[in-house]
């Protein structure tokens, strides 16, 4: 199992600016996954992290404007870039800890409010 | 194009009774496919994974099937009770290529006392 922690847990963010999203696991894992889950949808993946690569970007999301670091194996942030109100939604870091079983733990996720 | 699909109406049912959940994709070939529970304003919580291989997967009071022929998968819920309502998601990994799962939509589950 994993515990995964994020900050922030919600906020509420100005138009034009930008919020990095921190997530931490209590274990080293390979793959972050980053997902996005906006009102009363399912949950969009935005791209996996991998530690000591860049970002693998899913379509419809680019770096630009979801930067990610991956320092290391237990750390991962998200940035949402020149924000607007499209943007409000709830973000998730998830993780895989034992490889190749399929089973995802999912932080309690970041609620974003773009005014 | 690829799709999952669940039943967007939510589901009502009386405490005690099976629910049943319904998960149809296409396009896809699946590795294995897997159902999470969420509850309002948390991250969505594993519950069962069925490989492509399997028919039937069971774990205490739910039960998986995984019909790759129909592309369809159903997840009970025996005896239901109160605590079981939350939206449940269905999520595909397909084979091949690099890792990633796939969400549906959600199916809303309110269970009745």
């Amino acid at each position: 199992s994993a515990v995964i922690s994020q900050k922030p847990s919600r906020d509420i963010c100005q138009r034009g600016t930008s919020l990095t999203i921190q997530c931490q696991v209590d274990s080293q894992v390979t793959m972050m996954f980053w997902y996005r889950q906006q009102p009363g949808q399912s949950l969009t993946l935005i791209a996996t992290a991998n530690q000591g690569s860049e970002a693998t970007y899913e379509s419809g999301f680019v770096i630009d404007k979801f930067p990610i670091s991956r320092p290391n194996l237990t750390f991962s942030t998200l940035t949402v870039s020149n924000m607007s109100p499209e943007d409000s939604s709830i973000y998730l870091c998830s993780v895989e800890p034992s490889a190749n079983t399929g089973e995802l733990f999912f932080g309690e996720g970041s609620r974003l409010t773009v005014l | 194009s690829q799709k999952i699909e669940q039943n967007s109406e939510a589901l009502n049912i009386q405490e005690g009774k099976t629910a049943t959940l319904t998960c149809n994709y296409t396009n896809y070939s699946p590795a294995y496919l897997q159902w999470y529970r969420q509850d309002p304003g948390r991250g969505p919580v594993f519950l069962l994974l069925i490989r492509e291989n399997e028919k039937e997967k069971r774990k205490e009071r739910l039960k998986v099937t995984f019909d790759t022929t129909l592309k369809q998968s159903l997840f009970h819920i025996t005896a239901s009770q109160p605590a079981d309502s939350a939206t449940y998601l269905c999520a595909l990994e397909s084979r091949g290529g690099y890792q990633k799962v796939t969400f549906g939509t959600g199916t809303k589950l309110q269970v009745i006392p």
